[in-house]
């Protein structure tokens, strides 16, 4: 079982740059969302699928895209690369959130830098 | 304010002493509550789901409180195997309709030998 695959797991990119971080679950699961995680932040959520064609803003969602044409796959794209989206980043997929209890899966994380 | 808040911690405790986090959360129609736990460097994996009855999992103990909008995660007995950072996830309704996992910042515990 793959589970939740993420890449790459490390990135260095240069301001303005623009790169598209995959992530891919084969647990058919309906939802996925993607998060970054910064020193005494948390996680906070940059964008969210409920299924495919489907996606939504979260908390932070400037600066990145996403699309979702399979259920299988949601990569996230930064657009031009700023020094502000030096962060970990990590993709999470579940199945449908009006399920109860419902648990959510994570891939290992990107940890991207931006000089 | 956030969606969900926690208290960050750190909280060090000795090896064996009991330690409870809160968490409160903004969305009085949220309906599924949960305890995530990361390790350093690690991606979150699911601790326990929160019920509103109260749940026990061995040395865990998750409440809920919905009158107050907060849920509670209670470690017993605690081991060195405890420390890690502990997230509270809250299943809260986008303006569009649509059910977002969201995440407290998180309460790093460290448990002293």
């Amino acid at each position: 079982n793959a589970g939740v695959t993420q890449t790459p797991k490390f990135q260095v990119l240069k301001t303005g740059q623009s790169m598209t971080l995959q992530c891919a679950q084969d647990m058919n699961h309906e939802y996925m969302s993607w998060y970054r995680q910064d020193p005494g932040m948390g996680l906070r959520l940059i964008h969210y699928s409920v299924g495919a064609g489907i996606t939504d803003q979260g908390e932070v969602p400037n600066g990145y895209n996403v699309s979702r044409s399979t259920t299988e796959d949601f990569p996230l794209r930064l657009l031009s690369a700023a020094p502000s989206q030096t962060s970990v980043y990590f993709c999470a997929s579940s199945y449908s959130l009006r399920r109860s209890n419902t648990e959510a899966f994570f891939g290992q994380g990107t940890r991207l830098t931006v000089v | 304010r956030k969606e969900v808040e926690q208290d960050p911690g750190p909280f060090n405790v000795p090896e064996g002493a009991t330690v409870a986090f809160n968490c409160t959360y903004s969305n009085s129609a949220s309906q599924s509550f949960f305890w995530y736990r990361q390790d350093c460097r690690k991606e979150p994996k699911l601790l326990m789901s929160v019920y509103s009855s109260g749940n026990e999992d061995g040395r865990f103990t998750a409440q809920l409180n919905r009158a107050s909008q907060y849920i509670s995660l209670l470690i017993r007995d605690s081991k060195l195997s405890d420390s890690a950072t502990y997230l509270c996830v809250v299943i809260l309704i986008s303006n569009f309709g649509n059910e977002k996992l969201t995440f407290g910042t998180g309460t790093r515990l460290t448990i002293i030998p």
